[in-house]
């Protein structure tokens, strides 16, 4: 049973490209989360999407980030007009139920770099 | 191992020492807890977690203890092995759909 992919695994984006980042959850989960990381810090929550619809965007930023999650298909977490700050690792993370009910499982991430 | 300023807290052990790492939740409305082992360039991997209706819950060489008095968990490694070598963090939430909460990390080192 494979367990939550991310590709690419690595990402490298000049200033003003746009990014993005994909992620198939586990085999039978409906929910996903995408969360960002910076060097030596813990995950920041980014947006909570079930299928084809958005259910807490409260961590993502108003302007250039957005995510989707489409009745079939990976989750896509875009990113457009790159800045050097948004060089991170981003994670996407997959549960069976909603937050608080039942575990989130981790992808590998993606590591954006953004020259 | 709590955090401080932007460096993570480490916590060098030998091996096959006994490893507590510690942890300082923010919210207590909170009432699920995990613990994340996150090893470098990988994502986290859960390792147990508690619901607050517990104090302890138990797995294999791991132990979680909550105190919801002082908003304060523990994780028991007992018999570090290198390859508990890691960051380590603890994630709160409410049941009500709020997002997983993340701390800061503690990083795990064990000397073989």
């Amino acid at each position: 049973n494979a367990g939550v992919m991310q590709n690419p695994r690595h990402l490298v984006r000049r200033r003003g490209q746009e990014a993005r980042l994909r992620c198939s959850p586990m085999k039978g989960h409906s929910h996903v989360y995408w969360y960002r990381q910076l060097p030596e810090e813990g995950l920041k929550f980014m947006v909570y999407l079930q299928k084809e619809n958005i259910i807490d965007e409260s961590g993502m930023p108003k302007e250039r980030f957005s995510a989707e999650f489409p009745k079939e298909g990976p989750s896509i977490l875009r990113i457009q007009q790159v800045v050097r700050g948004d060089s991170a690792a981003y994670f996407c993370a997959s549960s069976i139920a909603g937050v608080g009910t039942d575990t989130q499982y981790f992808g590998p991430g993606t590591r954006l770099t953004v020259l | 191992g709590e955090s401080v300023g932007l460096h993570l807290p480490t916590l060098s052990v030998q091996e096959g020492d006994n490893s507590i790492i510690n942890c300082a939740y923010s919210n207590s409305a909170s009432d699920y807890f995990i613990w994340y082992k996150q090893e470098s360039g990988k994502g986290p991997q859960f390792i147990i977690d508690i619901r607050s209706n517990m104090d302890k819950r138990q797995g294999q060489r791991v132990t979680v203890l909550l105190n919801k008095t002082v908003k304060h968990l523990s994780l028991q490694i007992a018999a570090t092995q290198p390859g508990d070598s890691a960051v380590y963090f603890c994630a709160e939430t409410h049941s009500g759909n709020t997002p997983l909460v993340f701390g800061k990390g503690t990083r795990l080192s064990v000397i073989a």
